[in-house]
């Protein structure tokens, strides 16, 4: 099973700060990084898939970074608003298993007005 | 194209009864997971089929769980006799193929158990 860390649990900011969360994950065996962003009473959606070492995806307001060597990605947020408060998961895939997605325990964000 | 579907969206059950979720991928999807998220938590999987094969359901609770993919497209998950740790929000999720392509995700069921 893979061992998947997210920090910081939960985060709370205030409208227009920018703000970072990281997902630590075994470096061996790498294949695919996702992110996906849950708001509550919705289903979790896609925000990035990441394969390749030094990847950066943005998307809007949100970008993302992956260093596959050292085993992790950060997920920034510039200018935070009401709306971009949800959970966000990331889960890495390894090559040569089931392809399977294993989910860190998320990071909460909420952003005040 | 549409959304992957579950039901029910919500079932609360007492100790010890059964329950069933069922879930519709996305139309071609030949791979379809199950997830269970207890509060607090991030999802947890269950069981992935490709097509209407197992292809991997190791952390599913054999004793209590049981899932099946006839014809390969619709899903049902059913949890006989329910315990109050399974209390949680059951995700049903498909996916285009392999590994990078990103998992398309229903609303969930969530379930109580008194």
């Amino acid at each position: 099973i893979l061992n998947v860390e997210q920090s910081p649990q939960s985060l709370h900011v205030q409208e227009g700060d920018s703000t970072n969360f990281t997902c630590s994950f075994p470096s061996s065996n790498f294949y695919a990084l996702h992110w996906y962003r849950w708001e509550t009473a919705k289903s979790p959606e896609a925000l990035f898939v990441m394969t390749l070492n030094g990847d950066e995806k943005k998307k809007g307001r949100i970008s993302a970074t992956l260093n596959t060597k050292e085993g992790y990605s950060y997920l920034y947020i510039k200018g935070s608003q009401p709306e971009d408060s949800a959970t966000y998961l990331c889960a890495p895939v390894s090559s040569g298993n089931t392809g399977k997605l294993i989910f860190g325990q998320g990071t909460t964000l909420q952003v005040k007005p | 194209e549409a959304g992957v579907a579950q039901s029910p969206r919500y079932k609360i059950i007492e100790k010890r009864q059964s329950v069933a979720f069922w879930c519709n991928p996305i139309s071609g999807h030949a791979t379809l997971y199950w997830y269970q998220q207890i509060l607090g938590q991030g999802p947890k999987l269950l069981i992935q089929f490709q097509n209407n094969g197992v292809v991997d359901d190791s952390q599913l609770p054999k004793d209590r769980f049981s899932a099946e993919r006839l014809k390969g497209v619709d899903s049902t998950l059913k949890i006989q006799p329910a315990k109050l740790e399974d209390s949680a929000v059951y995700l049903c999720a498909s996916q285009g193929a392999w590994g990078a392509n990103v998992l398309t995700f229903g609303a969930g069921s969530r379930l109580t158990v008194l």
